[in-house]
């Protein structure tokens, strides 16, 4: 069974318009993180905005929010105001467990195309 | 803060040949690096978890023999992709773990082409 599901290929959003990524997630374990990183054509990728299993508020960064819905095990990036630099690939992940050196599970991720 | 390179950006080598791969935490110490692998459009892969000073943990289905993991200082792994093959051609990043915030912070990535 896929660990993330990121169900959206690709997304198109006018230049300062908001959009919503869509991530699932499938965990046993209490205590895991969630992680967004934003991937350009470059290769490199950037980390973007981090959730916490016990994190009682969503996470915020800058334009980025996390709407974070523990019983739906969903963890959705907004992105606000967009712009034409945003257009990248978004990959949503997550570390089961506590502890450094978990390693992560990556979701298929979402090409958005941000239009002029 | 929590800078990651890799190094090179970018190799063509011969079928046959070995290829090395360093990925350095610039700011701080990471007692574990991860080597992904991405092919065109798809997900990133994780081949296998290098910690300081003991063996890499291998994913199943990654040759542990072909591809060679060190990680011999709390700033430095290296990946060697031994007697390379065209199928090895990929896109290879690394990513090094910032203890204070449990975040993966990654390298720019290797972009390796196989004749």
């Amino acid at each position: 069974a896929q660990k993330i599901t990121q169900t959206q290929p690709g997304m198109f959003v006018q230049e300062k318009e908001a959009v919503t990524l869509d991530c699932t997630y499938d965990t046993s374990d209490p205590s895991y993180g969630l992680f967004w990183y934003k991937q350009p054509s470059s290769g490199e990728m950037i980390f973007l905005i981090y959730q916490g299993s016990y994190d009682q508020q969503n996470a915020t960064e800058g334009r980025y929010s996390l709407n974070f819905q523990k019983a739906r095990k969903s963890a959705n990036l907004v992105i606000s105001a967009s712009q034409l630099g945003d257009s990248a690939m978004y990959f949503c992940a997550m570390r089961e467990g506590l502890g450094y050196g978990q390693n992560f599970v990556f979701g298929p991720g979402t090409r958005l195309s941000v239009l002029p | 803060g929590a800078v990651v390179s890799q190094h090179p950006s970018w190799v063509i080598c011969k079928s046959g040949t070995s290829v090395k791969i360093e990925c350095r935490s610039l700011d701080f110490q990471a007692t574990t690096m991860f080597w992904y692998r991405q092919f065109p459009k798809q997900s990133l892969m994780l081949m296998a978890t290098s910690n300081e000073g003991s063996k890499a943990t291998y994913e199943q289905g990654v040759e542990k023999d072909k591809f060679l993991i060190n990680h011999a200082s709390l700033t430095l792994s290296t990946l060697t992709v031994t007697s390379a093959h065209p199928e090895d051609s990929s896109f290879y990043i690394c990513s090094a773990t910032l203890a204070a915030t449990d975040t993966q912070y990654f390298g720019p990535g290797t972009r390796l082409t196989v004749l």
